[in-house]
């Protein structure tokens, strides 16, 4: 089963406005990726959250962790036409199995 | 630096055809995975790889095969493929766990899309 839904599971924005996606899930995780896919192209590693912590940034873009709600959410500020794309978080599970489960993905467009 | 590199781009099949899916990839990384994207299903494991030699079953790995005989390679085979077998093919690697924490973040290819008729 998949976990690591995102919500919504799609948004369309102005340029310049904020978006926010959220992801949540049901098991207890060691981190939670995002992920970004432009049309036809393979997955772009955005940003790596870890289970100890709450909030990280890079850029433009800005992760929380929740872990007692168990959800995240990315947040792009000042949004941009070339952040128009698809985007999963993928939960890291605990016990060693190294595989990553990903959500089915959030279609942003953003609008110039 | 390429990365992750997928072949075929494309392929069309026909229903009990057989072929293999190649993955490349040029960062040293010791675990790799094979996934299928379709739409509304986000991702979902077929097979992994956390060394040379080895493979493990991911989600989805019935009528597929692999094989990781060099460290830099990850076959996907299809032996007798069918129509629900179509779909998009993502190679994706990392580095171990040994080398920091667990669940490194992965990186992929632009992937094959293959359409079985």
């Amino acid at each position: 089963s998949q976990q690591g839904e995102e919500d919504p599971q799609a948004l369309s924005i102005q340029e310049g406005e904020n978006a926010t996606m959220n992801c949540s899930y049901k098991t207890s995780i060691n981190n939670l990726q995002w992920y970004r896919q432009n049309s036809g192209r393979g997955l772009v590693h955005l940003i790596l959250i870890r289970s100890n912590e709450r909030e990280k940034h890079s850029g433009r873009l800005r992760v929380t962790l929740d872990t007692s709600k168990k959800s995240s959410s990315l947040l792009i500020t000042a949004s941009r036409a070339a952040d128009t794309a698809s985007y999963f978080c993928a939960k890291g599970t605990q016990g060693g199995s190294e595989k990553l489960v990903f959500g089915k993905g959030m279609k942003l467009t953003v609008n110039p | 630096n390429a990365g992750v590199t997928q072949t075929p781009k494309f392929r069309v099949l026909k229903t009990g055809q057989s072929m293999t899916l190649l993955c490349a990839q040029d960062m040293n990384h010791e675990y790799m995975y094979w996934y299928r994207q379709d739409p509304g299903m986000g991702l979902r494991l077929i097979h992994y790889s956390v060394g040379e030699g080895t493979t493990a079953k991911g989600e989805v790995p019935d009528g597929y095969n692999v094989s990781r005989l060099k460290k830099q390679n990850f076959l996907l085979g299809l032996e007798s493929a069918a129509p629900s077998q179509t779909s998009v093919y993502f190679c994706a690697s990392s580095y171990s766990k040994n080398r920091g924490h667990s669940n490194q973040p992965q990186h992929f290819g632009d992937g094959t899309r293959l359409s079985i008729l």
